[in-house]
């Protein structure tokens, strides 16, 4: 069974720009969830979304947002790109999401440096 | 404030002996709670999972403890192998999962030959 995908791997981006990373889920999963990692805050939970909804929702700025399609595939964006937004994003598949007893498996990322 | 805590930022351990690392958290609604392991350049790979019904679950030579008076769990690894060598995240969900998975800042497992 194929894993959870990301794309791309490393992204280098400017200060002021937008940046869409994409996440495929592991086949049959609904739930799709991203997490910010950092030196600094370690993983740090963005947002779920489940059957196309956006379910649950971290403490980050409005500048963050996110989609899924029908085939569960999700994509994140973050517009007005920041120093600090330079992170490891990763993505997580789980059957119903966290909110039912289901772990989460992790994609392997997306490096973002914002220059 | 951190909701879930690592103390240990890095651990040595024989190749052979048991690891045991120690995960602390503070919010009384966490219910379900699970251990990652993480290489670098790597997402996390799940290891083991508990919910707060029991106080003890086994997976091969992993058994993750859970003490709910205490607030504290721990993850034992009997007998540590050199692959084990990594970083292992404890990381808490509510019931419901409004706030998804809140993480530790992590535990460097270094097992020695």
């Amino acid at each position: 069974k194929a894993g959870v995908t990301q794309t791309p791997r490393y992204l280098i981006k400017t200060r002021g720009q937008q940046v869409t990373l994409s996440c495929s889920p592991i086949s049959g999963h609904r739930s799709v969830s991203w997490y910010q990692q950092t030196p600094g805050q370690g993983l740090q939970f963005l947002f779920e979304y489940f059957s196309e909804t956006q379910r649950n929702k971290g403490n980050f700025p409005g500048r963050f947002s996110g989609r899924q399609f029908s085939n569960s595939r999700s994509e994140m964006n973050v517009s007005t790109l920041e120093l600090g937004d330079s992170a490891l994003y990763l993505c997580a598949s789980s059957l119903t999401g966290t909110g039912g007893y289901n772990e989460q498996f992790f994609g392997p990322g997306t490096r973002l440096t914002v220059l | 404030d951190q909701q879930v805590k690592q103390n240990s930022p890095s651990l040595s351990v024989q190749e052979g002996r048991i690891s045991i690392l120690n995960c602390d958290y503070t919010n009384s609604m966490f219910d379900y709670f699970l251990w990652y392991k993480k290489y670098p350049a790597e997402g996390p790979t799940f290891l083991i999972s508990i919910s707060s019904i029991k106080d003890k679950n086994e997976d091969g030579r992993f058994t993750v403890f859970l003490n709910k008076s205490a607030k504290h769990l721990s993850l034992h690894i009997v007998p540590s192998q050199p692959g084990d060598s990594a970083v292992y995240f404890c990381a808490a969900s509510p019931k419901g999962g409004a706030d998804g998975l809140t993480f530790g800042k992590g535990t460097h497992l270094i097992i020695q030959p």
